[in-house]
């Protein structure tokens, strides 16, 4: 597609609710990446993909998150038994891999402003 | 591993004086230098990059930035501020020789005033 998709743009689900968050990538970036941003605040990084595999979970807050990749575009994030602190806005990126091209840099979706009640 | 700092959490600058906002790096390889910019209840919009050549590189909206690798800086500047360019800027770095991860740095909020 032309950018980075994400849906639901907005999503208000009910404390120990599960939540799915869906991020479409620009077709041929082999590189993903998930972040989260409290309110007018800084990145946070959660997850990177590449390809299908995740090379680098370290930033998963706990194991009530999660995150796949299949056939090396779509990625879902999936956050079990939400609590209140998990609201923020979850932004996904795309990218070529470093090293390899000059167009290196990650474009970013929308995002996903989640609220937790 | 990488870490990116930018020094100043607000910048503030009349309209029409000239910009700068800082950041500085740390990376065990080559970096490869980035700046974005996210306006209020926006994504990030991608301003420039540095990879290799010039120092100085040009980006959207009139920025630019300058790649100084003594001191592992990269300043993003504009001769003449725009209320228009009131948002929250981040500079980020990726290492070549460190996986594929981009690392932020926390964001600078630029207000310019009229």
């Amino acid at each position: 597609g032309a950018g980075v998709s994400q849906s639901p743009s907005n999503k208000v689900t009910e404390k120990g609710k599960d939540v799915e968050l869906r991020c479409d990538p620009i077709s041929g970036h082999t590189a993903l990446y998930w972040y989260r941003q409290s309110l007018g605040q800084g990145l946070e990084f959660l997850i990177y993909f590449q390809g299908n595999s995740a090379p680098d979970k370290s930033g998963l807050p706990s194991d009530r998150f999660s995150a796949e990749r299949t056939g090396g575009s779509v990625s879902t994030l999936t956050i079990q038994r939400t609590q209140q602190e998990d609201s923020a806005v979850y932004l996904c990126a795309s990218s070529h891999p470093a090293g390899r091209t000059l167009n290196t840099e990650a474009f970013f979706g929308q995002g996903t402003r989640l609220t937790v009640v | 591993a990488q870490s990116v700092a930018q020094p100043e959490d607000q910048v503030n600058v009349a309209e029409g004086n000239p910009l700068t906002v800082k950041c500085t790096y740390s990376v065990s390889g080559n970096p490869y230098l980035f700046w974005y910019v996210q306006y209020p209840n926006r994504g990030l919009q991608f301003l420039l990059k540095y990879i290799t050549g010039d120092n100085l590189v040009k980006g959207s909206y009139g920025f630019e930035a300058e790649f100084n690798k003594s001191q592992t800086s990269f300043h993003l500047k504009k001769p003449s501020a725009l209320v228009s360019d009131s948002a929250l800027y981040f500079c980020a770095v990726r290492d070549d020789n460190y996986g594929q991860n981009f690392v932020f740095g926390p964001g600078t909020r630029l207000s310019v005033l009229p």
